[in-house]
Parts: C-alpha cells; sequence; structure tokens
C-alpha cells in the first residue's frame, strides 16, 4: 500500500546548527507534501507545504524541498532555537485526497 | 477567534463499549477530518465530513464512523472497542474541503484508553 517513511525518528543539534529530516513517498501520484509540527499536548500544526509542481520552498528559516524523480522531499531548519524542539511530522497527499503521513521525527534542540 | 475544541479531552472505556467523541470547528469552517494517533502506527487518517457528507475515508473498521452537523460539528464513535483503540483521536477542521487547498488547524485531541 501506499507510504511514506520518514528519517530519522530522533534528531538531537545543537542549538543554532542546522537540522534535515527526510521523508520517502511511494506513489507517484502524490501531488501535494506537508509538514506539520507537534508540540507537547497540542495537535498538529501545519508548518510549511510544496506541491509537485515546485522544487523548493522557503519560510524564514524552514525551508522544504522536493524530488519527484526519487520520490523524496526533506524539511531543512536553519539556527535552531529551543522552540524548534517538537514532533515533525511529513505526510504526502494522492490524487484521491489521501493524505498518509510519516511516523514523525522528535527533534531536540540542545542548548 | 476561538480553535478547534474537542471534548472530553480523556477518556477511559471497557474493551466491548461503545464510544463517542465530539468536534466543534473553528466558526465557518465546513470540513471535518478525523485521526487516530498511535505510538505504532503513528498519525492515520480516519475520515473527512464536509457539509454533512462524509467524503473521504481512511483505511479503517467500519466500527469506526462518524457524523456532521448542521452546525458543522461532528462527532465519531467507535462500536465494540478494542484494546488497540487505544489512541489520541484528533480532529481537524478547514475553510474547504480536500486537504491540497487549505490548511487544516488541529484540536488537542482525546485521549483514549481502553481496559
Amino acid at each position: 500500500g501506499e507510504n511514506v517513511e520518514q528519517h530519522p525518528s530522533t534528531l538531537s543539534v545543537q542549538e543554532g546548527d542546522s537540522a534535515v529530516i527526510k521523508c520517502t513517498y511511494s506513489d507517484s501520484a502524490s501531488n501535494y507534501f506537508p509538514w506539520y509540527k507537534q508540540e507537547l499536548g497540542k495537535g498538529p500544526q501545519l508548518i510549511i507545504d510544496i506541491r509537485s509542481n515546485v522544487g523548493e520552498k522557503k519560510d524564514q528559516r524552514i525551508a522544504v524541498t522536493l524530488n519527484k524523480t526519487a520520490k523524496h522531499f526533506s524539511l531543512h531548519i536553519t539556527e535552531t532555537q529551543p522552540e524548534d524542539s517538537a514532533v515533525y511530522f511529513c505526510a504526502a497527499v494522492n490524487r484521491d485526497d489521501k493524505i498518509i503521513f510519516g511516523k514523525g521525527t522528535r527533534l531536540h534542540i540542545l542548548p | 477567534k476561538a480553535g478547534v475544541t474537542q471534548t472530553p479531552r480523556y477518556l477511559i472505556k471497557t474493551r466491548g463499549q461503545q464510544v463517542t467523541l465530539s468536534c466543534s470547528p473553528i466558526s465557518g469552517h465546513r470540513s471535518v477530518s478525523w485521526y487516530q494517533q498511535t505510538p505504532g502506527q503513528g498519525l492515520q487518517f480516519l475520515f473527512e465530513y464536509f457539509s454533512e457528507t462524509q467524503r473521504n475515508k481512511g483505511n479503517f473498521p467500519g466500527r469506526f464512523s462518524g457524523r456532521q452537523f448542521s452546525n458543522s460539528r461532528s462527532e465519531m464513535n467507535v462500536s465494540t472497542l478494542e484494546l488497540g483503540d487505544s489512541a489520541l483521536y484528533l480532529c481537524a477542521s478547514s475553510l474547504k474541503r480536500s486537504v491540497s487547498n487549505t490548511e487544516a488547524f488541529f484540536g488537542q485531541g482525546t485521549r483514549l484508553t481502553v481496559v
């Protein structure tokens, strides 16, 4: 079935350094790729998204890249701050509007 | 403006029972989607309702059902509860249907424990 693989499951980076989370999807018909941030005790929040006709998108310290040929996409967070500590989920949406999530990455920002 | 409200926040039920969870969307939002979150399976899409009609459905058994009312509030029901149904159930609301066309705002979830 359709699947989204997300790596790593846990990531620790020094404050100020960059963090990269990678996802691979199986359904080549997927056309929309959102990223969510979930803080403790809260629901996920959309932080950035990218569509299949775009290769890269940036919003301040956050950027997402998409390689359709390889079917993978990545989240890049630069100049990490303590408030970036959370669980991050990637997702892929196919043409039937079904959303499949990755298993999540727990990001720890070390002081 | 008020966010997505889910009630109750916590629930403990016994195997075999049924449960109903409630979701009040952001005012003006007509789409409500439900998700199950577990440590093992992660976040999984259950179903989406828009204008009181189920528009999309994930791969869950028929024990999981839902409905949406004319004021866009939604309920989901799980019958004949199993231990594996223990999870955080999240709902999200959005202005339009289709997760790729509109931002979805999540509630804090209902933590269901089946014993």
